[in-house]
C-alpha cells in the first residue's frame, strides 16, 4: 500500500494565529514529500519540496517565512501557516514518494483550511 | 508557461458512453505521464500511469492512449459510470529534468449522467 494521511482534514482559525498541518506516510517511508495549495475548481499549485532532514526548497512566489515546512523523519513532514490572512484560505494538499518509486506522489487527502 | 495542457475543462457523458480526456506537452524530458482522480474534498488519487516505450496502457475500463511524436496523451474512460464523475488531472514528470517535479494540467470536471 502507499497511505498518506493528513491532520487535520478541516481547521478554521482567526487571523493573525499559526496553523501546523501534517502529513504522513503511513506504510512507508517518503525520501520526499510535496505541499500543494489548491484553489477551488483549480489545478494544484507546488509550493515546495522536502527531503527529509534537508530545508524545504520553495516555488518561486511562495513565502518561505510565510509557510513553514519541516521534514523531520521519513514518514513526517509539516507545514505551518504562520500569520493566516484570509488570503491563505484554501485546500492545502501533501504528496509523498517512495524511496523504491521516485516517480510516482502519493497524495494525502488534504487540509481544507479557513481563516476569518 | 504551461508545461501540460488538458482539454476539455468540463464533459458530460452518458452513462455507459466513452470519456475522453485530452493533455499535450511541451518538454521531451518528460518520461513519466500519470493521470489521477480528484473527488470533491478529496486529494488526488493515482489512476494510471503511462511511460513513453509503450503507446498504450489498458487497466479494466481505463486506457491512456500516447503519442510520443506529437507528445499528447489521453485518457479513455469505457463504459463510464456515474461513480466516474470527478475531477482528472493529468500530469508529467522527468527525474533527469527538475527531479520529480509535477506539472499539473488544468483538470477536466466528468459528470457521468445516469
Amino acid at each position: 500500500g502507499a497511505v498518506v494521511s493528513q491532520h487535520p482534514s478541516r481547521v478554521i482559525c482567526k487571523s493573525g494565529t499559526s496553523v501546523k498541518i501534517e502529513c504522513r506516510s503511513l506504510d512507508f517511508q517518503a525520501t520526499t514529500m510535496f505541499w500543494y495549495r489548491q484553489f477551488p475548481k483549480q489545478s494544484l499549485m507546488l509550493m515546495a519540496t522536502s527531503n527529509e532532514g534537508s530545508k524545504a526548497t520553495y516555488e518561486q512566489g511562495v513565502e518561505k517565512d510565510k509557510f513553514l515546512i519541516n521534514h523531520a523523519s521519513l514518514t513526517l513532514s509539516t507545514l505551518t501557516v504562520t500569520s493566516a490572512h484570509p488570503e491563505d484560505s484554501s485546500f492545502y494538499i501533501c504528496s509523498a514518494q517512495k524511496r523504491t518509486e521516485t516517480d510516482t506522489q502519493y497524495f494525502g487527502p488534504g487540509t481544507r483550511l479557513t481563516v476569518l | 508557461q504551461q508545461q501540460v495542457k488538458q482539454s476539455p475543462q468540463s464533459l458530460i457523458v452518458q452513462k455507459g458512453g466513452i470519456s475522453i480526456i485530452n493533455c499535450a506537452y511541451e518538454n521531451t524530458a518528460f518520461d513519466y505521464f500519470p493521470w489521477y482522480q480528484q473527488f470533491p474534498g478529496k486529494g488526488p488519487a493515482l489512476l494510471i500511469a503511462i511511460r513513453p516505450d509503450v503507446s498504450e496502457k489498458k487497466e479494466g475500463r481505463f486506457t491512456i492512449s500516447f503519442n510520443k511524436s506529437a507528445k499528447q496523451f489521453s485518457l479513455h474512460i469505457m463504459d463510464s459510470q456515474p461513480g466516474d464523475s470527478a475531477t482528472y488531472f493529468c500530469a508529467a514528470t522527468s527525474y533527469s529534468y527538475n527531479f520529480n517535479k509535477f506539472y499539473f494540467g488544468s483538470g477536466t470536471k466528468l459528470n457521468v449522467k445516469p
